[in-house]
């Protein structure tokens, strides 16, 4: 079965540099997440969109801008990168309705220098 | 706001040995109710689930059952092996304004010895 697709699997970049960190979902799933989870740490929230609106958001710096194409994929634009960021970058997609069953893709580990 | 409590690791056991790993949230609402697994290098896999109190999730010889009285979600197995080592962690999502967002616990870092 499809699953969810994140590119790069590995991204390391210098402080103050930009990251774009991609998500492909299953498809025909209709919402995507995306969660931040910092060393030894549980994911965090960041932003989520349905149907290609932002549809809630949570603890997402300034500094960091999503979106979802009409391909139903999405980007996670990163700028002004801090060493603090570094961490693994979640995409997850789900079928609205699915009582919140999230299936996650293998993550984007970013290291910041 | 809502919240996941999970036991704290890191749990240590022998094969075959019974596991329990405790989980209790507050949330507003019917929250749904997820136990998540992470192997080592990799993403998160569901585990299994509950939607409504009194429903017991179950896969891989893992169960949960959603106890509303309570507010647990407690994760059992009855007989571990090497490969369930991972880390393991209880979400829940409470489906408040249309989003389904998860909420995790800390996580439990599980290592089961030959």
């Amino acid at each position: 079965a499809a699953g969810v697709i994140q590119s790069p699997r590995h991204l390391i970049k210098e402080k103050r540099e930009t990251a774009t960190l991609k998500c492909y979902p299953i498809p025909r799933h209709d919402t995507v997440y995306w969660y931040q989870q910092g060393p030894g740490q549980d994911p965090q929230f960041l932003i989520s969109f349905y149907e290609k609106m932002q549809s809630d958001k949570g603890s997402i710096p300034d500094r960091f801008s999503a979106q979802q194409f009409s391909d139903y994929h999405s980007e996670l634009n990163m700028s002004s990168l801090e060493l603090g960021d570094s961490a693994l970058y979640f995409c997850a997609s789900s079928l609205s309705g699915r009582a919140g069953t999230q299936y996650f893709g293998p993550g984007t580990r970013l290291t910041v220098l | 706001g809502n919240s996941v409590t999970q036991m704290e690791g890191p749990v240590t056991l022998s094969e075959e040995a019974f596991l329990t790993i405790n989980c209790t949230y507050t949330a507003t609402g019917y929250p749904s109710l997820f136990w998540y697994v992470q192997y080592p290098g990799e993403g998160l896999q569901l585990l299994l689930k509950a939607t409504k109190a009194d429903d017991k999730g179950s896969n891989k010889g893992f169960e949960a059952t959603y106890r509303k009285e309570t507010t647990s979600f407690h994760l059992e197995k009855g007989s571990v092996q090497v490969s369930d080592s991972a880390v393991y962690f209880c979400a829940l999502s409470d489906g408040q304004g249309g989003s389904e967002k998860l909420v995790f616990g800390k996580g439990t870092k599980l290592t089961v010895n030959p």
